[in-house]
């Protein structure tokens, strides 16, 4: 059963970036494949792009293209998700979440990290 | 904007039945299976339905869904106080090439 665990909140600057990690207990993260959801304060949830490991492959939602990076590291069980040129309003709790359904076109996310809360301000 | 719509809050009384719609389109409900999430607030959401109406591993029979043509619903029976919480609809757009939520839905047990 696979459990995941992200770092820590963090506070940024708009123009800089953050790299939030979910580490993955339970199996080696390259047997699964990854999301990473947002959800803004008192907004909905947004999805933000996913990784398939075994193919080193990655899909990013066209709003984050070009300033997000998502990527695992098998020998530490652990995804990554980078999101670069911070802005005011990338104030979110992240979460990263195993998906589930077709390989490329997730359907459900089972389970999901406990998220991390992310704070733009200048 | 969400690219699926939900009511933004339903009520209802203990031990009653509610109902939550998600309305797509024919390129997400349409071609894709439909899930739905229970979040209590602070926490992270939890998976409840997958495939459209299989219930995740642990969660109640009380909780139900379905799926037409271009909208799902979700049922919850029997309701509990511990039922309140926000739902959210989830599904792949094939014409968005991504995953598409609803705006959530809050559920108050009156």
């Amino acid at each position: 059963q696979v459990h995941l665990v992200q770092s820590g909140a963090e506070v940024k600057k708009p123009g800089s970036s953050v790299k939030v990690s979910c580490k993955g207990s339970g199996g080696t993260v390259s047997r699964y494949t990854f999301s990473w959801v947002r959800q803004a304060p008192g907004q909905g949830l947004e999805w933000m792009g996913g990784i398939i490991p075994f193919f080193a492959t990655t899909n990013y939602a066209q709003k984050f293209e070009g300033r997000l990076t998502i990527s695992t590291d098998d020998s530490t069980t652990t995804a990554y998700m980078e999101l670069r040129s911070l802005r005011l309003d990338d104030t979110a709790v992240y979460y990263c979440a195993r998906e589930g359904g077709p390989y490329g076109s997730p359907q459900w996310f089972d389970p999901w990290g406990q998220g991390t809360l992310v704070t733009v301000s200048s | 904007q969400s690219v699926l719509t939900q009511p933004p809050s339903v009520s209802a009384a203990t031990g009653q039945k509610v109902t939550i719609s998600c309305s797509g389109s024919s390129s997400n409900i349409g071609k894709n299976s439909v899930a739905w999430y229970q979040q209590v607030p602070g926490t992270a959401p939890k998976l409840l339905i997958y495939d459209n109406s299989n219930r995740a591993s642990g969660v109640p029979d009380r909780f139900s869904a379905s799926k037409s043509r271009t909208s799902a619903t979700l049922a919850i029976t029997g309701l509990q106080t511990g039922d309140e919480a926000e739902y959210h609809c989830g599904t792949w757009d094939t014409s968005l090439s991504a995953v598409v939520f609803g705006g959530g839905t809050k559920l108050t047990v009156l």
